[in-house]
């Protein structure tokens, strides 16, 4: 149980077109979801924190208007890197909690594969 | 600062020898400890998560962690390591939020 899939697993794409990376928990409804961003030999760092129904969370020095979250449902959320740029290649990480553990800090975050995009 | 901090870049150790990664956090109270692990290319799999109660806990794989209050630490151990372990390493926290914390994480590498 608790999967999540993301897709597409890579994308490559040319300098100033929008990509669209979907985030989807297969088998349990997500209340929270959370989008992250890794860098080769580097840790994850937390980039936005959306839920279902309500505009996104960015975390400090995430532009909003660059990296668009959209939470439609309690199964999928998308992120959307509008007008990429080579410096917005990397490894795009999601997670989803399914809000049950009734205190938002013991929440377990439950992790798609990643999705690496790489802006030409 | 809150921070998490895992001293240990890299480690490499050989098949069937026992591993310890350490963590520690800097945090005014005692946070939510999580392990992860991240196998190349992958997202992340819950090894295992100390909320209260016993200190030592038990996770997937083997793997086990022990809270040290006094040392604000949240060690993660395995007594006899697989080829499969080979992997990176997260230590995360999370306090009064949903929000994690991660490590800088530590790359184990397994020799045979």
């Amino acid at each position: 149980g608790a999967v999540v899939s993301q897709h597409p697993s890579w994308v490559i794409c040319k300098s100033g077109t929008s990509v669209k990376i979907e985030c989807r928990s297969l088998d349990f409804q997500a209340t929270t979801m959370f989008w992250y961003r890794q860098f080769p030999k580097q840790s994850l760092m937390l980039m936005a924190t959306s839920n279902e129904g309500s505009k996104a969370t960015y975390e400090q020095g995430v532009e909003k208007d660059k990296f668009l979250i959209n939470h439609a449902s309690l199964t999928l959320s998308t992120l959307t890197v509008t007008s990429a740029h080579p410096e917005d290649s990397s490894f795009y990480i999601c997670s989803a909690s399914p809000g049950t553990s009734g205190s938002v800090g013991q929440e377990t975050q439950y992790f798609g594969p990643g999705t690496r995009l790489l802006v030409l | 600062a809150q921070s998490v901090t895992q001293p240990d870049i890299h480690i490499t150790v050989s098949e069937g020898a026992s591993l310890e990664l350490r963590c520690n956090y800097s945090y005014g109270a005692t946070p939510y400890l999580f392990w992860y692990v991240q196998s190349p290319g992958q997202g992340l799999q819950l090894l295992l998560k100390y909320f209260s109660g016993d200190t030592l806990v038990q996770g997937i794989k083997g793997f086990e962690a022990e809270f040290k209050r006094s040392q604000s630490s949240f060690n993660l151990r395995k007594p006899s390591v697989h080829w499969s372990d080979a992997a990176e390493y997260f230590c995360a926290v999370s306090f009064i939020s949903y929000k994690l914390s991660f490590g800088a994480g530590t790359t184990v590498t397994v020799r045979a």
